[in-house]
């Protein structure tokens, strides 16, 4: 089974200030999709970034991008120039193949908390 | 474009009643899941479908059943319900394999 492992329960940065959110993983498969999630107080689960296996290029959407290592099966998220509306749950999650029906699994969360 | 709905946002169960999560999304999505987060934890796969008529069994499947006789519907029933199905229920779907779109969640209580 693919395990996804999320080191961090909290973390906290000052506005305008750049995180690092850690994520490792566990798969035999070659090719996969990885993804951010974020959720809000609200609970609603929101895609952040996702990265194709065979990308060599870390996927970025404005302030947020990744550091893929796929050798080390390491997926972290940066998060540039945080804002107050940053703060959530973070969830790193891996997407099985089709015999699965293209389910995730999910780590943890990293709960991010920023701070004025 | 309402995306994926989920009925009821809220409910408080006894132990041993049933019922019946409702799930709609208007996207045309074929894959449809429904995966549930305990305190603390991340979300986990209760079951999921690839189409209407074919489900199956993801990680957590014991005290639930699915169906799926439309592509847009997808409701969970709880036979039976347990303290240990205290949680919060998501409905999410997708075109294939492309990336999911959840719904707002459902929070049961099983007192």
């Amino acid at each position: 089974a693919q395990t996804v492992t999320q080191s961090q329960p909290e973390m906290s940065v000052q506005e305008a200030e750049t995180v690092t959110l850690s994520c490792t993983y566990d798969t035999s498969e070659s090719d996969y999709y990885l993804f951010w999630y974020k959720q809000p107080p609200s609970r609603q689960m929101i895609l952040v970034i996702r990265q194709e296996a065979y990308k060599q290029q870390n996927a970025t959407e404005n302030r947020f991008s990744v550091n893929f290592q796929k050798a080390a099966k390491s997926f972290s998220l940066k998060i540039s120039d945080s804002q107050l509306g940053d703060a959530a749950m973070y969830f790193c999650a891996y997407r099985r193949n089709s015999n699965s029906g293209y389910a995730l699994n999910f780590g943890k969360g990293t709960s991010l908390l920023v701070t004025p | 474009n309402a995306g994926v709905t989920q009925t009821p946002k809220f409910r408080i169960l006894k132990i041993g009643q049933s019922m019946t999560l409702q799930c709609t999304q208007d996207m045309n999505h074929n894959y449809m899941y429904w995966y549930r987060q305990d305190p603390g934890m991340g979300l986990k796969l209760i079951y999921y479908s690839v189409g209407a008529g074919i489900t199956d069994k993801g990680e957590v499947p014991n005290g639930y059943n699915v169906s799926r006789s439309t592509t847009e519907d997808f409701p969970l029933r709880l036979e039976l319900a347990a303290p240990s199905q205290t949680s919060v229920y998501f409905c999410a779907s997708s075109y294939i394999s492309y990336e999911q779109y959840f719904g707002p969640g459902t929070r049961l209580t099983v007192t």
